[in-house]
């Protein structure tokens, strides 16, 4: 069955701007969770959904959220965009909530702010 | 406070050579599961192992196997007779899990790992 799929692969927005991602879990998967990675702060929680709300947010300032809809599918948007939040964002989907199921990655979107 | 140490940030070894990755981990918790991911130039994470903090057995899977020491809070991942397709970077992680409640997981820096033909 196929993978977990995020959109677009690559994009490049200006400071200011905002940006929304999308990821679609795994057939029969019902738990989106996402992630930052930099080259300075690492991979970080950014939080995890399922059944349409958001059962846990990491450190993250407001300018980050996300949702889910009834199909699992879940998008994440970054408003006012900084120079700091040029990464790598990866989506993950798991069959049930909570880190106790394994989750299976996305090849993730590179988010580029000039 | 959760915390997860990789030391290691780049190692290189030739082909076939056995390489150990380390990895340190802090936490208050008895109840808690660790993890390792590997991450090829694609991208991904790609799921390796979970374990939980009773269980302290080691596992071996292939050519891939991991010592999980709660004495020394180390869980740390062996490639035996390592190939040129291991190179990557691999990432260890926690996570302080309850299954009523909402979890995090916290990843180390992660090691970079290159197999020289």
């Amino acid at each position: 069955k196929a993978g977990v799929t995020q959109t677009p692969r690559y994009l490049i927005k200006t400071r200011g701007q905002q940006v929304t991602l999308s990821c679609s879990p795994i057939s029969g998967h019902r738990s989106v969770s996402w992630y930052q990675q930099t080259p300075g702060q690492g991979l970080q929680f950014l939080f995890e959904y399922f059944s349409e709300t958001q059962r846990n947010k990491g450190n993250f300032p407001g300018r980050f959220s996300g949702r889910q809809f009834s199909n699992s599918r879940s998008e994440m948007n970054v408003s006012t965009l900084e120079l700091g939040d040029s990464a790598l964002y990866l989506c993950a989907s798991s069959l049930a909530f909570g880190q106790l199921n394994e989750q299976f990655f996305g090849p993730g979107t590179r988010l580029t702010v000039l | 406070a959760q915390k997860v140490t990789q030391a290691q940030t780049e190692i290189s070894v030739v082909e076939k050579e056995d390489v150990t990755l380390d990895c340190v981990y802090e936490t208050r918790d008895t109840t808690y599961y660790l993890f390792w991911y590997k991450q090829p130039p694609s991208g991904e994470l790609v799921f390796l192992i979970r374990r939980n903090s009773f269980d302290e057995q080691n596992e071996i899977s292939g050519r891939y196997s991991w010592n999980f020491q709660k004495s020394t809070s180390s869980f740390n991942f062996t490639i035996t007779a390592s190939q040129v397709v291991d190179s990557a970077v691999y990432f260890c992680a926690l996570s302080e899990e309850s299954r009523s409640s909402a979890s995090k997981i916290i990843f180390g820096s992660g090691t970079r790992l290159s197999i020289r033909p």
